[in-house]
């Protein structure tokens, strides 16, 4: 089964920190994404990687940036995190193509104080 | 894009079927139907997809109707771990093949 890996269930940072979050997949696939969900606005993609070193804005890149240097490992930064970025935060994995199921990790629950 | 119309919940017993429903009478003939579940507190998780004919997994069943304007997911048997909200989605919806859900059916089951 494919597993993606998340580093942390829960997590707590203070306002202006910048904030990591980390992201492993096992099954060699070459797509990656993250994704943010907030109550009655469902899954929002905030950036795509389709190999490694490439990345594609999402609808709200805004305040991120990723980074994605070996293919099993795509990384989110809050460069600087704000309140409003307090949210579940989902990292998934999918082989190339566009209609290739994409499978989620557990999830990341994030608050920024 | 062409849309999917779901139940908002369904309730179902412990081991009996569950026959989850979705229309699309506005699918394209390239429209893949695909179906999601996420549990309480988890990520989503893929469950099955098609594009004409009925499929089978080792999670549950879909089934297309002929003229593809409606589609049936079916869990053989229900357990407790199967609460959850399904989704059902075609093509993905997002222009970089990101995942966009509806609101989906909350499936309760009852012991």
């Amino acid at each position: 089964d494919v597993k993606v890996t998340q580093s942390s269930r829960y997590l707590v940072k203070r306002t202006g920190e910048k904030v990591f979050l980390e992201c492993v997949q096992d099954m060699d696939h070459e797509n990656m994404f993250w994704y943010r969900q907030d109550p009655g606005l469902g899954l929002r993609l905030i950036y795509f990687s389709y190999d490694v070193k490439m990345k594609e804005k999402g609808d709200i890149p805004e305040g991120y940036s990723v980074s994605r240097e070996k293919k099993e490992r795509f990384s989110l930064i809050l460069e600087s995190a704000s309140t409003n970025q307090t949210s579940m935060y989902l990292c998934a994995s999918s082989e190339s193509g566009t209609r290739q199921p994409q499978h989620f990790g557990d999830g990341t629950r994030l608050s920024i104080l | 894009d062409a849309k999917t119309t779901q139940p908002n919940s369904m309730e179902s017993n412990e081991e009996e079927p569950v026959h989850l429903p979705c229309n699309h009478s506005t699918i394209s003939g390239t429209d893949y139907i695909h179906w999601y579940r996420q549990l309480p507190s988890q990520g989503p998780e893929y469950v099955i997809h098609g594009l004409t004919s009925n499929v089978n997994n080792r999670m549950a069943s879909l089934a297309i109707a002929e003229d593809r304007k409606s589609s049936t997911l079916i869990l053989h048997r229900a357990t407790l771990r199967d609460a959850a909200v399904y989704y059902c989605i075609l093509n993905y919806g997002g222009s970089q093949g990101n995942l966009i859900f509806g609101k989906g059916t909350k499936l309760s089951v009852k012991p």
